[in-house]
């Protein structure tokens, strides 16, 4: 499957402080998803991003389909302890299963 | 509860030797994905079945194969164990076979290889 390059690898934030985290690929996908996983549980989705250029929210979540269709991003505002975890983009060509990036890791302390 | 299960939830067995993974697909699902997931290869795609037949196949190794049954339920086969083989194995479930809505994942099986 195609590549994907998630960065940063890891975070160690201050609640309160706005994370950026982003995904690029070499080829490009006509679907991005963002997904976070805790300890103990499978990946849950968070947003999913179907049009080049589209800019989608879920509560203090905000992602973007890049113009080039090859990059993601995700933002998340006044992050809070509960943000922890995991998350991972991924991307799909129709037709084919989903190409994971190897995540970012967030830890925010109080 | 995501609505797709996995047993066991924790596996601890010899090189060598063979186990079974089983996933329960959310209800409605039709398609059942299999992942690895290892710290330094991230969510590694296996294979996909879609109501009972093989769709798609990723980096699944000789040693491992599954199949879907029809209730929809799926196994993951893995055999002549290695110590590599240590991973968190995922199934997933979607509603159609080129579901570009995201998958739902389960809690996934903790394989421990000794």
């Amino acid at each position: 499957g195609q590549q994907l390059n998630q960065s940063p690898q890891s975070m160690f934030i201050q609640e309160g402080e706005d994370v950026s985290m982003n995904c690029t690929s070499s080829s490009i996908f006509n679907t991005w998803l963002w997904y976070k996983q805790e300890p103990g549980e499978g990946p849950v989705l968070l947003i999913a991003l179907y049009k080049a250029g589209e800019l989608t929210s879920n509560g203090r979540l905000t992602a973007q389909f890049g113009i080039t269709r090859k990059d993601s991003f995700l933002n998340i505002s006044a992050s809070i302890p509960s943000d922890v975890g995991i998350y991972f983009c991924a991307g799909q060509l129709w037709g084919y299963a989903l190409n994971f990036g190897k995540g970012t890791s967030l830890l925010v302390t109080p | 509860d995501s609505g797709v299960t996995q047993t066991p939830k924790h596996l601890i067995t010899a090189t060598g030797q063979r186990v079974t993974l089983r996933c329960s697909p959310r209800s409605g699902d039709l398609s059942v994905y299999w992942y690895q997931q290892s710290l330094d290869q991230g969510l590694q795609f296996l294979i996909q079945y879609y109501n009972g037949e093989e769709r798609a196949k990723g980096n699944i190794l000789e040693r491992f194969s599954a199949q879907q049954f029809p209730d929809l339920h799926s196994e993951l086969n893995l055999s002549s164990l290695e110590l590599g083989d240590s991973a968190l194995y995922f199934c997933a479930s979607s509603a159609e076979g080129d579901d570009n809505y995201g998958y739902t994942f389960g809690s996934g099986t903790r394989l421990t290889v000794v």
